[in-house]
This record gives structure tokens, C-alpha cells and sequence, in this order.
């Protein structure tokens, strides 16, 4: 089975702390994704990633930055979080950019304060 | 654009009722993947349709594929409260990513 981790599942962090959200799958996977989760706006992609070093932006990646060092690891990065970044964040993974199946993390629940 | 529009945004059913969702593109799919997740946790992928006129069965549960590769639904028959969550569809993108639609919440009172 594929398991994809999460560094936290509940977060609380103040206005302009740097945040970073750690994700780890374990499955050999290529593409790696990070979402966040709003009441009402259902799943919103930030950034993803379909190898080592390589980044894509999403719809929202104002405010984010992401980095992929390892095939195994993707983190998000919250350079100055502010309030409107408190959400659910989903970290998911796929084989490759032609299985589109993807697996989901956990989530983090980050509040910023 | 690339969005898929989902409806209904709410459905409350009572246990035993069917309940359907509904995916609608204005532009034709190459794949709709359905996914459910529970309350408190994550999406879990359920199906994914590739063929034009595509059904496919999942015990109550029947994911259908339009033929013209516009449009996608999930019909429940019988809902149990197991069944409760929120079902999203979604397309995929040309680099691997998904566009998901906003979600049905489903709830069910026993």
C-alpha cells in the first residue's frame, strides 16, 4: 500500500513565523502535489512536482514556496505565514504523469494566529 | 476552462434513498477520476473512467461516463451512513495534476 505522511497534524503558528510542512511518500512515486482545503472552495493546488528539483506552480502559489531535494520528500513552505493561510493542507502523490491516480496524506490543519 | 462544475453542492438523504452527484465539463475529458472523503480525513480514490459511454460498478455504487466525455455521475443506491462524506471529481491535467470539481457533501439520517 502506498502511505503518504505528513510532519504534523495539527499546526499553530503566529503571524510571520516561517512555517514549513514536511511530506514523505514511501511508494517511489514521480509526481508530488500540495494542496489546501477551504470550506466551500473544495481542493486548491499549490504547487506540484514531478521530479527531483523540478517545481510546478498551481492556482495558488502566492504566499508558498515548495522544495523537492528528494524523489521521497516534498515540503511547503510558508516564507511569512499570515492569517489567510490558516487551512487544511493535503500533500498527495501519483507514479507518474500518466497514472493520475493520486494518494493523499493525512493533512495538516495550520492555524496562524 | 479547465474546470469541472460538480452538483448538487449539498445533498441530505435519508438512509435507504439514492443519492446521485453530478460532473460537468465543458470540454471533453480524456479520463474523470471520483474520489470520497470522510469527515476528518482525506481523499480516497475511488474510480477512474477513460472510455466514452464507460459504467462501472463498485457494489451500490455506479460511476458512469457521458458519451460525449463531457459530463461523469456517481449514483448510490440505498445509502447507508457509511456512505456519509464529501465525493469530488476530477479531470486531469496535462502535467499529471488533477482540477478537481468542488465536491458533493453527502449526509444520511438513519
Amino acid at each position: 500500500d502506498v502511505k503518504v505522511t505528513q510532519s504534523s497534524r495539527y499546526l499553530v503558528k503566529r503571524t510571520g513565523e516561517k512555517v514549513f510542512l514536511e511530506c514523505v511518500q514511501d511508494m517511489d512515486h514521480e509526481n508530488m502535489f500540495w494542496y489546501r482545503q477551504d470550506p466551500g472552495l473544495g481542493l486548491r493546488l499549490i504547487y506540484f512536482s514531478y521530479d527531483v528539483k523540478m517545481k510546478e506552480k498551481g492556482d495558488i502559489p502566492e504566499g508558498y514556496s515548495v522544495s523537492r531535494e528528494k524523489k521521497e520528500r516534498f515540503s511547503l513552505i510558508l516564507e511569512s505565514a499570515s492569517t489567510n493561510q490558516t487551512s487544511m493542507y493535503l500533500c498527495a502523490s501519483s507514479l507518474n504523469q500518466v497514472a493520475h491516480e493520486q494518494y493523499f496524506g493525512p493533512g495538516t490543519r495550520l492555524t496562524v494566529t | 476552462g479547465q474546470q469541472v462544475m460538480q452538483i448538487p453542492q449539498y445533498q441530505h438523504v435519508q438512509e435507504g434513498e439514492d443519492f446521485t452527484t453530478y460532473c460537468n465539463s465543458s470540454t471533453t475529458l480524456s479520463n474523470i477520476q471520483w474520489y470520497k472523503q470522510r469527515p476528518g480525513g482525506h481523499p480516497v480514490f475511488l474510480i477512474q473512467l477513460v472510455k466514452s459511454g464507460e459504467v462501472k460498478k463498485q457494489k451500490r455504487l455506479t460511476f458512469q461516463f457521458g458519451e460525449a466525455k463531457k459530463n461523469s455521475s456517481l449514483h448510490i443506491t440505498a445509502t447507508q451512513t457509511t456512505d456519509v462524506g464529501t465525493y469530488f471529481c476530477a479531470r486531469g491535467g496535462s502535467q499529471g495534476n488533477l482540477i478537481f470539481g468542488k465536491g458533493t457533501k453527502l449526509s444520511v439520517k438513519p
